[in-house]
């Protein structure tokens, strides 16, 4: 696509509850980019992938978030038994590889989550 | 952990006038690049300065490395009420390591 594409845009849920985040990264990135922002804050990374594989998981808060990549393409941030603590803008991008530093990693408009 | 540190955490400004924002970093790297995020938005790639370059002009930008004091800073010259915005410092440390960003400096420019 044009660009990164996340879905939903904005989700809200009860704590306790599994959440799926969706993205969509830029046709032909190879690297794709996890990052989380809570309210006023920098962002903090949580996984990326090269392909379908996840070389760093070492941002993942804990065994609660799991993600993975599929056919080199859509990437899935799934949270299970949401905390209030998860709520925060779940922000992914992409690059052209990883391998090679210097890409311009590109973001989507990112995934507002509010666990109430 | 944060590797860029933002400072201020916030400006405000009048439009014409010049803003500066700097970075700190504790590692070596690769490069820097500096980002901006409009409220509730995504983020936006502004310029992407490498390790053994010093400055580095993009239009009204203007980045400067110094890695000897492991710092950059960011300068907009004759801000306009649009720059006003949340920009970042990310920096691409040596190795397979992510993009490491910073809290981000706040920028407020009145009209």
């Amino acid at each position: 696509g044009a660009g990164v594409s996340q879905s939903p845009s904005n989700k809200v849920t009860e704590k306790g509850k599994d959440v799926e985040l969706r993205c969509d990264p830029i046709s032909g990135h190879t690297a794709l980019y996890w990052y989380r922002q809570s309210l006023g804050q920098g962002l903090e990374f949580l996984i990326y992938f090269q392909g379908n594989s996840a070389p760093d998981k070492s941002g993942l808060p804990s065994d609660r978030f799991s993600a993975e990549r599929t056919g080199g393409s859509v990437s899935t941030l799934t949270i299970q038994r949401t905390q209030q603590e998860d709520s925060a803008v779940y922000l992914c991008a992409s690059s052209l590889e990883r391998r090679t530093s210097g890409n311009t990693i590109y973001f989507g408009e990112g995934s507002w989550l509010t666990v109430v | 952990s944060q590797q860029g540190e933002e400072d201020p955490q916030a400006l405000s400004i009048q439009e014409g006038e010049n803003a500066t924002m700097n970075c700190s970093y504790k590692t070596s790297i690769n490069n820097l690049q500096w980002y901006r995020q409009n409220s509730g938005r995504g983020l936006v790639h502004l310029i992407l300065i490498r390790s053994n370059e010093r400055e580095k002009h993009s239009g009204r930008l203007r980045v400067t490395l110094d890695t000897s004091k492991k710092s950059s800073s960011l300068l907009i010259t004759a801000s306009r009420a649009a720059d006003t915005a949340s920009y970042f410092c990310a920096t691409d440390a040596r190795g397979n390591t992510p993009l490491v960003f910073g809290k981000g400096t706040r920028l407020s420019v009145i009209a």
